[in-house]
């Protein structure tokens, strides 16, 4: 079973809406990260939360951990074309290797 | 500062040869971990060196060997490939471990 798991899946929307990708662990954690994939590409670090409660803002993308550090969900504000791609959640836990999620692939049509 | 790269962007290889993919970390990065990535299995933790040790590694078989050299550049090795090899292979870099990674373009390898 995955220790981190991202819904939805996949996620398609109208440009200019707003949409929520969530991320819930199995297991408490020690910092989660959010990176944004373009198909075949590297990863591109977004932001990393580590505090229970904290919430991180960068350009139009939010992310926050909820205060049980089990879960943490990446909110895109009035989305564009530049936003598609694959965005995964990375959990650090007690072995300080990097546990990726499942990933959720969004679209954003005109 | 130049980002991670990876060497080569693409191979191709058959079944039972071996290939070796180099990684340049972020100059000032002393952490390096390699990834593998698949549409079945995502994006799977293989390794990770610092200062020219191994920190961690995954759940992988011995045929997935890498290394690291004392200016940070590392390389993953795998020996007699298998059709299930096929895969990005991701490297990233970070100051230290538990530090913040960034990541490479991948090297895209395919089997046949």
């Amino acid at each position: 079973s995955q220790e981190l798991e991202q819904s939805p899946q996949s996620l398609i929307v109208q440009e200019g809406k707003n949409l929520t990708i969530n991320c819930t662990s199995s297991k408490t954690l020690y910092g989660l990260y959010w990176y944004k994939q373009k198909y075949g590409e590297g990863l591109i670090f977004l932001m990393m939360l580590q505090k229970g409660g904290e919430e991180k803002s960068h350009e139009k993308i939010t992310a926050k951990l909820d205060e049980k550090k089990q879960q943490s969900s990446l909110h895109i504000t009035a989305s564009q074309p530049s936003h598609a791609g694959i965005y995964l959640c990375g959990a650090v836990y007690n072995t300080d290797k990097l546990i990726f999620g499942t990933g959720t692939r969004l679209q954003v049509f005109p | 500062k130049a980002g991670v790269t990876q060497t080569p962007r693409y191979l191709i290889k058959t079944r039972g040869q071996q290939v070796t993919l180099s990684c340049s970390p972020i100059s000032g990065h002393r952490s390096v971990s390699w990834y593998q990535q698949t549409p079945g299995q995502g994006l799977q933790f293989l390794f990770e060196y610092f200062s020219e040790t191994q920190r961690n590694k995954g759940n992988f078989p011995g045929r997935f060997s890498g290394r690291q050299f004392s200016n940070s550049r590392s390389e993953m090795n795998v020996s007699t490939l298998e059709l299930g090899d096929s895969a990005l292979y991701l490297c990233a870099s970070s100051l230290a471990t538990v530090e913040t990674q960034y990541f490479g373009p991948g090297t895209r390898l395919l089997v046949l």
